[in-house]
């Protein structure tokens, strides 16, 4: 059965305090790992997808990058306007299911 | 319109009603997909449609009915719901399977009295 599990559960940051937030996953063939946003009172927004270990995406403030066993999120310089909930899903064995991590909280305080 | 809306954004029923929940997206994709998010628990597939054909149903309670009449609106309908039914139904849809992200709705809150 596949799994993700993400950490922290939530994380304070001072605006322009850099960090990152962490997914880890077990999954039996990878299809993709996905990131998404999700702000209160809306549904997830689509950021990222991952293939293959080794692989980075950018943009503005976010890179996230992938290993056989995790993947990161890079938040460089954040603004409040980046709180939010991170998600991550992993698509593996089934062609249409993803596997969603419980999230991480963000807030970027001024 | 553009990207996946769905109607309601809040519905409150008691146990014995029955309501549906609508979804509809533009973006010209073939699957679409019922998710479920419950507080503190990760978002919870429940039925997956693609080309109009359920593809998967996660041991979903028979109290939840979906309903894809074409590729662009999917419905959930709901009856004798229970309080723990309370939660966020988000609906998504991607062009077909495999590797391709998935784009979501707003969801609809639901309120089980």
């Amino acid at each position: 059965e596949d799994q993700v599990t993400q950490s922290p559960e939530a994380l304070r940051l001072q605006e322009g305090e850099s960090s990152s937030l962490n997914c880890s996953y077990t999954v039996s063939g990878l299809r993709g790992l996905f990131w998404y946003r999700q702000d209160p009172g809306k549904g997830p927004e689509f950021l990222f997808t991952l293939y293959s270990a080794g692989e980075e995406k950018e943009k503005e403030r976010l890179k996230a990058t992938l290993t056989k066993k995790e993947s990161f999120l890079h938040i460089t310089a954040p603004k409040p306007e980046d709180s939010a909930t991170y998600l991550c899903a992993v698509g593996g064995g089934s062609n249409y299911k993803l596997t969603f991590g419980k999230g991480t909280l963000l807030t970027v305080n001024p | 319109e553009t990207g996946v809306t769905q109607t309601p954004r809040h519905l409150v029923m008691g146990m014995t009603n029955k309501k549906s929940l609508k979804c509809e997206q533009h973006l010209g994709h073939n699957a679409m997909y019922w998710y479920k998010q419950s507080a503190k628990k990760p978002l919870e597939l429940m039925f997956v449609y693609n080309f109009k054909e359920q593809t998967e149903n996660n041991s979903v309670p028979s109290r939840f009915s979906p309903e894809c009449p074409n590729s662009s609106h999917l419905f959930l309908h709901l009856h004798t719901l229970q309080p723990e039914d309370s939660a966020l139904y988000l609906c998504a849809s991607s062009p077909s399977g495999g590797n391709q992200p998935q784009h979501f709705g707003d969801g609809t809150r639901l309120s089980i009295l």
